[in-house]
C-alpha cells in the first residue's frame, strides 16, 4: 500500500491548459506539501496544509492553486500553463506542521509543457 | 534565514571506496538535519536523521554526525556499492519568520562504478 500517491506520473500538455494533478496519503499526517524540482534537481517548496488550513505559500506564480479537501489530500492546479513550468512535482507529508522525524514523498509527477 | 549548503558533484567512486558528501548549514536556533536520497525515477526517502548536537544519524552503513560546533552534517559510508548511485539531499529543518520549514540542499550526484 502506498504511502504518498500521486497522480499522474507523467503529464505533457501544451501551453495555456490548465491541468492538475493529485495527491493522497494513508500515514494518518496533518501536514502535506507541494515540492517543484527543477532539471538541475533543484527542490523548492511552493505550499503546505496544516489539517486543510494553507500555512506555507512561498512566492509561487498565482496560476498555481493548491486545494485540501481533508487532511489526506493535497491536489494542485495549474492555470495557463507555460513552459517554465516543465518540472517534477512532489507530494510530501509529515506527522505535523513540526515534525522532527523527517518527511515522506511520493514518487513525483513529471510535468512537460510543449 | 536558515540555508542548507553541499558539495557540488558528481561523486564517481569505485566499488568498495570510501564516501564522503559534505554539507553545512545556517541556521538559528536549534534545527533537525536530514539525509535524503533519490534514486532515479523514485521519489526522496529519508535515509537518516539527527535531531540535535552530537546526534549520529545511521542507516544502511550510511553515517552523519550534527556537530554544531562546524555547523556540518557530513554523510560518509565505508565501502559504497554500485547499488548507492543516486543523488543525495542534505537537508535541515528548523524555523523561518515563524514557520518551521525544511530547506533542501542543491543534491550530490553519486555515481559508483563496478
Amino acid at each position: 500500500d502506498t504511502a504518498v500517491s500521486q497522480t499522474p506520473k507523467y503529464l505533457v500538455t501544451q501551453m495555456g491548459n490548465d491541468k492538475s494533478i493529485k495527491c493522497e496519503q494513508n500515514l494518518g499526517h496533518d501536514t502535506m506539501y507541494w515540492y517543484k524540482q527543477d532539471s538541475k534537481k533543484f527542490l523548492k517548496i511552493m505550499f503546505s496544509y496544516n489539517n486543510k488550513e494553507l500555512i506555507i505559500n512561498e512566492t509561487v506564480p498565482n496560476r498555481f492553486s493548491p486545494k485540501s479537501p481533508d487532511k489526506a489530500h493535497l491536489n494542485l492546479h495549474i492555470n495557463s500553463l507555460e513552459l517554465g513550468d516543465s518540472a517534477v512535482y512532489f507530494c510530501a507529508s509529515s506527522q505535523d506542521r513540526r515534525d522532527r522525524g523527517g518527511y515522506t514523498f511520493g514518487s513525483g509527477t513529471r510535468l512537460t509543457v510543449v | 534565514g536558515n540555508s542548507v549548503t553541499q558539495m557540488e558533484g558528481p561523486v564517481t567512486l569505485s566499488e568498495e571506496a570510501f564516501l564522503t558528501i559534505n554539507c553545512t548549514y545556517t541556521a538559528t536556533g536549534y534545527p533537525s538535519l536530514f539525509w535524503y536520497v533519490q534514486y532515479p525515477g523514485e521519489g526522496l526517502q529519508l535515509l537518516l536523521k539527527a535531531t540535535k548536537a552530537d546526534d549520529k544519524g545511521s542507516n544502511k552503513g550510511f553515517e552523519a554526525t550534527y556537530r554544531k560546533e562546524t555547523t556540518s552534517f557530513h554523510l560518509e559510508k565505508g565501502s559504497v556499492q554500485v547499488s548507492d548511485s543516486a543523488v543525495y539531499f542534505c537537508a535541515l529543518g528548523g524555523s523561518t519568520s515563524g514557520t518551521y520549514k525544511y530547506i533542501f540542499g542543491t543534491g550530490t550526484r553519486l555515481k559508483v562504478l563496478a
